[in-house]
């Protein structure tokens, strides 16, 4: 079982500032999702990425994957409230539907 | 977009009794369904993967015994807590994967709250 570290854990900060979350592994996926859940609701898909290197931006979320498909990072630009909740990443393996989670990074955006 | 839903949406039962929990596609046939367990402020962990037509696969550490499930038909899989305990009070989402060619998109039901007293 792979293990997909993410971070930081909690952040917290003010609405109006950027900020970078991380999601990180030592093996290869052949793609990798991020996912947003809020309180009580199950999680709700935000991007799939697959290729090496591909970025994608989805209004003011930027999705990047690494070079080396083994890591990604999501970048928020002027965070706010609504972007409040616990942003998940996921991948998969070649030929395999389970997906496994990360551990979860728990976003606070202050009023 | 392809729905799941699940049913119910919480449930409290006392120490020892059984407990199911319905989850279905709505709008799509699923061969496949899968589920998850999550911890308060933790994230989700595959319990199992439900086969319509087959025994479903259970993932490392999961009593298969404790935790029935069966994939009765193509939009419907169910999962049983048997003589639960406070331990296996928990949030149990399902979720199944699109059947759309080259996508690894997997649609996520709203999730049951399990409260064991």
């Amino acid at each position: 079982t792979q293990l997909l570290e993410q971070s930081p854990q909690f952040l917290s900060i003010q609405e109006g500032e950027n900020l970078t979350v991380y999601c990180n592994s030592s093996s290869v996926f052949s793609s990798l999702q991020w996912y947003r859940q809020e309180p009580g609701e199950g999680p709700v898909l935000l991007v799939t990425v697959v290729t090496g290197g591909e970025v994608k931006k989805l209004k003011r979320l930027t999705f990047q994957f690494g070079d080396a498909r083994k890591d990604s990072s999501l970048h928020i630009t002027a965070a706010q409230p609504g972007d409040t909740g616990l942003y998940l990443c996921a991948v998969t393996n070649f030929g395999n539907e389970k997906l496994t989670f990360g551990t979860g990074t728990r976003l606070t955006i202050i009023p | 977009g392809a729905v799941v839903s699940q049913h119910p949406s919480w449930v409290i039962c006392k120490s020892g009794t059984s407990v199911k929990i319905e989850c279905r596609s709505l709008d799509f046939q699923a061969t496949t369904m899968f589920w998850y367990r999550q911890f308060p402020k933790q994230s989700l962990m595959l319990m199992a993967t439900s086969n319509e037509g087959s025994k479903a696969t259970y993932e490392q550490g999961v009593e298969k015994d404790k935790f029935l499930i069966n994939h009765a038909s193509l939009t419907l899989s169910t999962l049983t807590v048997t003589s639960a305990h406070p331990e296996d009070s928990s949030f149990y989402i399902c979720s199944a994967p699109s059947l759309a060619r080259f996508t690894d998109t997997q649609y996520f039901g709203p999730g049951t709250r399990l409260t064991v007293l």
